[in-house]
């Protein structure tokens, strides 16, 4: 089965300073992969998702993401914080062989400080 | 329409008590997801319906019961649950199709406490 894992469950970050969260896939097939944002006491929102059209995946809010078979990563960035990114992200891939299921990563809480 | 939208958004209940949560989309999507997600934890996944069937239950306890009208409405009837059920349960939508890659679309959850 296909799983993620997100390395670092807490990043701070200054306002204006680069953001990179880091997701790292196990897959022995193209997979499918997903960021998705939380915040606080609300739902998922997709950032951005790789389906093995390109590479280099851009999303909302001015995140993007490059998905690295060689590393079997697929790392979200952001080049200058806002207060407003403040929030719990996730990293998932769908499962191929039960479809309908998202595999999670455990989050990273991201932290903007003026 | 690109929402999908859950009531009630609380829900406080007796560990006696009966109630329900309620999921709509209107995106014509034919696959629906129910979700249990506790504080700093990433969503669990409960049930799954495909076309109106119930396609996957993640071993859930029948105190939980999912419920598929059409292809538009998903319900949770909750019957005699503890308190560590509580937790915020998200609702999502997706298409079926696999060349779109399974992009689940999620509500804004109900956040349940079971006292």
């Amino acid at each position: 089965a296909q799983s993620v894992t997100q390395l670092g469950s807490h990043v701070s970050v200054s306002e204006g300073a680069l953001v990179l969260l880091r997701c790292n896939y196990s897959s022995s097939v193209p997979p499918y992969l997903f960021w998705y944002v939380q915040y606080p006491n609300q739902g998922l929102q997709l950032l951005l998702k790789y389906t093995s059209a390109a590479t280099l995946v851009k999303g909302i809010n001015g995140f993007e993401a490059e998905f690295k078979k060689s590393e079997t990563s697929f790392h979200l960035t952001k080049p200058s914080a806002h207060m407003s990114d403040a929030a719990e992200y996730f990293c998932a891939v769908v499962q191929t062989d039960s479809w309908g299921k998202l595999q999670f990563g455990a989050g990273t809480q991201v932290v903007v400080t003026p | 329409d690109t929402e999908v939208t859950q009531t009630p958004k609380h829900l406080v209940m007796g560990m006696t008590n009966k109630k329900s949560l309620k999921c709509e989309q209107h995106m014509g999507h034919r696959a629906m997801y129910w979700y249990k997600q506790k504080a700093k934890k990433p969503p669990e996944l409960m049930f799954v319906y495909s076309y109106e069937k119930l396609s996957i239950n993640e071993s859930v306890p029948s105190r939980f019961s999912p419920e598929c009208p059409n292809s538009s409405l998903l319900n949770l009837h909750l019957h005699a649950l503890q308190p560590e059920d509580s937790a915020l349960y998200l609702c999502a939508s997706s298409q079926v199709d696999r060349e779109r890659g399974g992009e689940q679309f999620f509500g804004p959850g109900t956040r349940l406490t079971v006292l």
